[in-house]
């Protein structure tokens, strides 16, 4: 019973690289997204997908890319990192793209950029 | 405007203690949703509980029970019984069905439930 499964769990990068954080669901949820957790600021949306094929911005996308080709895997780029993006990443899901549906969370990234 | 707002950085309750744990939020939408979440020192977001906007009731899920006041805005979550186990983080959060919902959270309470 995976449910929403994040990698890596812990990453270092020098300010200026590129990686992608992976997250993937085996639950056939339409609705995915990505928030960023700072102390003091809860947790922020960078960007959510409604569907394969559809995503849009969320609170804070700059910095930050996203594509959903597939129902289970959300992806989340940074294209060249900086130390303003030093947080814990979570991916979550959702089945409902409505008021009612809770949101599951995967376990988190911790991203330290030097 | 914080759509969601949560005035207590932390609290503190003793074991078997009740402790309410405050939530006001903000919302032109006739529809949506409330949720609370716990997070554990070791990260994880655990789903506790959850409010329609058209609930009649509050909700309960064991020791959580969730006082909707919907005149007030306000959606506190009210632990019984605390436990060690419940010193954690607290998130509150609404979903709104305008547009494409997302789920937008609070800053967080800490909770420490001492013997």
């Amino acid at each position: 019973n995976a449910g929403v499964t994040q990698t890596p769990k812990f990453q270092v990068l020098k300010t200026g690289q590129s990686m992608t954080l992976q997250c993937a669901q085996d639950m056939n949820h339409e609705y995915m997204s990505w928030y960023r957790q700072d102390p003091g600021m809860g947790l922020r949306l960078i960007h959510y997908s409604v569907g394969a094929g559809i995503t849009d911005q969320g609170e804070v996308p700059n910095g930050y890319n996203v594509s959903r080709s597939t129902t289970e895997d959300f992806p989340l780029r940074l294209l060249s990192a900086a130390p303003s993006q030093t947080s814990v990443y979570f991916c979550a899901s959702s089945y409902s793209t409505r008021s009612t549906g809770e949101l599951f969370f995967g376990e988190g990234s911790r991203l330290t950029v030097l | 405007a914080q759509k969601i707002t949560q005035t207590q950085p932390g609290m503190f309750v003793q074991e078997k203690e009740a402790v309410t744990l405050d939530c006001t939020y903000d919302t032109s939408d006739p529809s949506y949703g409330l949720f609370w979440y716990k997070q554990p020192s070791s990260g994880e977001m655990i789903f506790l509980i959850y409010q329609g906007s058209y609930d009649q009731q509050n909700a309960t899920e064991g020791r959580y029970s969730l006082n909707f006041q919907k005149a007030r805005k306000s959606a506190n979550l009210v632990i019984s019984a605390s436990q060690l186990g419940d010193s954690a983080m607290y998130f509150c959060a609404m979903r709104e069905d305008g547009g494409y919902s997302t789920l937008t959270f609070g800053k967080g309470t800490m909770l420490l439930v001492s013997p």
